[in-house]
């Protein structure tokens, strides 16, 4: 079945680095649009980046953009997601989740905590 | 940037519908995808493209969109039906493309 499994998450001082991953099965990766989406605690959701399927057009929210990067690797099934300059505020559990081409996220990994904390 | 305003809470009886709405401007010129998340859960997609629903998702749950206000629409509310649900669509009004979400309701089944 279809799976995404993110992983690198963790307590981080502010200014510090965090690379987060996502291992995708059960489909075509390389055929796909993938977001990040975070979600601090109790609040709602908020979507972070979004790649193409080659890699070749990516997107961010202005509240990362400078500090995070993300990626894919096709032939490794694999999204990452380069965290750079750490902020309280960046506190959130970050969920990678498959998406249709500009559109609908399904499914979405069970997400990974990051704390950004002295 | 485009803003979805959704009401913070809707409460229903069991049995009852559950209305939950999206309000954005001319929100009925775009896409709107809806996704319930229950408590320590990841969201799951129960509604796309206003009013399709991805396989498995149970016919009690509709969507519709028009004008300035999109709606989810729960038919005979189940008490496994509370949750938080968002709506999200993605705004690519200007050069620079941007998903954007609701900021969720809280569904309480009584």
């Amino acid at each position: 079945q279809v799976q995404l499994v993110e992983s690198g998450g963790g307590l981080v001082k502010p200014g510090g680095s965090l690379r987060l991953s996502c291992a995708a099965s059960g489909f075509t990766f390389s055929d796909y649009y993938m977001s990040w989406i975070r979600q601090a605690p109790g609040k709602g959701l908020e979507w972070v980046s979004y790649i193409s399927s080659s890699g070749s057009t990516i997107y961010y929210a202005d509240s990362v953009k400078g500090r995070f990067t993300i990626s894919r690797d096709n032939a490794k099934n694999s999204l990452y997601l380069q965290m750079n300059s750490l902020r309280a505020e960046d506190t959130a559990v970050y969920y990678c989740a498959r998406q249709a081409a500009a559109n609908w996220f399904d499914p979405w990994g069970q997400g990974t905590l990051v704390t950004v904390s002295s | 940037s485009y803003v979805l305003t959704q009401p913070p809470s809707v409460s229903v009886a069991p049995g009852q519908t559950a209305r939950i709405t999206c309000g954005g401007n001319n929100i009925g010129s775009k896409s709107v995808h809806w996704y319930q998340q229950k408590p320590g859960q990841a969201p799951v997609l129960v509604v796309y493209d206003d009013s399709d629903r991805p396989s498995g998702i149970p016919e009690r749950f509709s969507g519709s969109n028009s004008g300035n206000t999109a709606t989810l629409t729960i038919s005979r509310v189940e008490a496994g039906d509370e949750a938080d649900y968002y709506c999200q669509v993605w705004d690519s009004s200007s050069d620079h493309p941007y998903v954007v979400f609701g900021g969720g309701t809280k569904l309480t089944v009584l």
